[in-house]
């Protein structure tokens, strides 16, 4: 069945550490979306991507970077981590069609100590 | 650029009754209005959305309407059931030079008692 997978599901890291947040997708999608949310709270867009090497900065980009260098799989790394990034992070895909719907993945929760 | 307010940020009914979630935004180009249920610790699903084509859309009890002239469109429930509580989220979309992203509201927490 098509889904959006995120790993790892639940992260604990202390501050200033390198991490790697992974998303990959088997819906056949090539639009791609970071969003950063607290537990039910508005969703900030961070990066997105419409396509392999297709890579756009959204409103909260500044500390962190993405890469697209499959269709499946859009990273997102945080290079030096802060108590401030502790937050859900979600991944969304949307695809080719008009209708512009996008699909969320479950999401990873990150916690700096 | 999109910004979107939201309102009302909680909105507390009897089951039974009827719920009204309004959004504004505030680009013009703006031409597609999704609206989100998510419920705690899960993930944002989508319940019903509207193109700037179409006034007014319709499934079952959740029905869209929007206002292209005033810039608002809102999310109405009927006979709104115990497990309609969670919280929904207004977005409009934002059009670049490469696609399409969209820009979310800060989210209505709905509680519907019994």
């Amino acid at each position: 069945e098509a889904d959006i997978y995120q790993t790892p599901r639940y992260l604990v890291i202390g501050t200033g550490k390198k991490i790697t947040l992974e998303c990959s997708q088997t819906m056949g999608h090539d639009k791609m979306y970071w969003y950063q949310q607290d537990p039910g709270m508005e969703l900030h867009l961070i990066h997105y991507s419409y396509g392999v090497n297709s890579t756009e900065k959204g409103d909260l980009s500044s500390e962190s970077t993405v890469s697209r260098i499959r269709t499946e799989h859009f990273p997102l790394t945080l290079e030096s981590a802060r108590p401030s990034h502790t937050s859900q992070y979600l991944c969304a895909t949307a695809g080719d069609d008009s209708t512009d719907t996008q699909y969320f993945g479950p999401g990873t929760r990150l916690t700096v100590l | 650029g999109e910004n979107v307010e939201q309102h009302p940020s909680t909105l507390s009914v009897q089951e039974g009754d009827s719920a009204v979630i309004k959004c504004t935004y505030s680009d013009s180009a703006s031409n597609y209005f999704p609206w989100y249920k998510q419920e705690l610790g899960k993930r944002p699903q989508l319940i019903i959305d509207i193109r700037s084509n179409v006034g007014e859309k319709k499934d079952q009890r959740i029905a869209v309407t929007l206002n292209k002239t005033a810039k608002h469109f809102s999310l109405h429930i009927t006979e709104t059931q115990p497990e309609d509580s969670a919280v929904y989220f207004c977005a409009a979309s934002r059009e670049d030079q490469a696609g399409t992203a969209l820009i979310f509201g800060k989210g209505t927490t709905l509680s519907v008692s019994s």
